[in-house]
């Protein structure tokens, strides 16, 4: 089983942009997709990327995703950060037997 | 349209047994490739997949938690139940059903989730 590593935090102010890495511990990032979820408090998660680098309808385009074999991870990168961006953001990825959600990072929009 | 709703008890003491139900409209998981997943998240902490379903009857399992999980489907009344054995109060946590649709990746649907707590 493998396991996604996330920064805890990061902070940016608003029209800025931002990246939050997902770093996956053993077996090769590109052999499954990658996905992205929004997480605000009180309310269930949203998908704003799924795999890799899809956005679902309804989701701005100033949501991006792309992964880097290089570095065997997965990036989320917002552009133009809005104060309603502020939330939690997770990423999942799977293989043949298992779902993996990565410990989450919480995104500061000050 | 598209909905899934949780449901189930709020409160259970440990050692008790937990069933969660979801009920889902807009789909029917008798159609090839669709899935249902439960995955839960404890107050303060990150998202944990428990379990899935496959429309084909293929069941997955998170394998720290497989000894005490059983999912099943029921097409006919568009429901998945969730059982948790021998809960504990770190089971405590919102727990959300969630729906893969055909031909993508990822968890597009979500219940809005129902808050257990394990607590004597």
């Amino acid at each position: 089983n493998f396991m996604l590593t996330q920064p805890h935090s990061v902070s940016e102010s608003p029209g800025m942009t931002v990246t939050i890495s997902c770093t996956r511990s053993s077996g090769n990032i590109a052999s499954n997709y990658v996905q992205w979820y929004q997480k605000r408090p009180g309310s269930a998660p949203t998908i704003v990327i799924y795999e890799d680098n899809q956005r679902p309808s309804g989701v701005p385009d100033r949501f991006s995703g792309s992964i880097g074999s290089s570095s065997n991870s997965a990036s989320l990168t917002i552009s133009g950060l809005k104060t309603e961006d502020e939330a939690d953001y997770y990423c999942q990825s799977y293989d043949t037997s298992n779902q993996v959600f990565g410990g989450g990072t919480k995104l500061t929009v000050l | 349209q598209i909905t899934l709703k949780e449901s189930g008890p709020t409160l259970v003491k440990p050692t008790q047994t937990l069933t969660l139900t979801c009920t889902f409209s807009g789909f029917s998981l008798s159609t090839s490739g669709l899935s249902v997943a439960w995955i839960r998240q404890p107050p303060g902490k990150a998202l944990e997949w428990l379990a899935l379903i496959y429309w084909d009857d293929d069941k997955r399992s998170s394998p720290s938690l497989k000894s005490r999980l059983t999912i099943t489907k029921d097409t006919s009344k568009n429901q998945v139940v969730l059982t948790m054995t021998n809960m504990d109060p770190v089971d405590t946590a919102t727990y959300y059903c969630a729906h893969r649709p055909e031909q993508r990746q990822g968890w597009h649907y979500w219940g809005q989730g129902t808050l257990v707590t394990v607590s004597s």
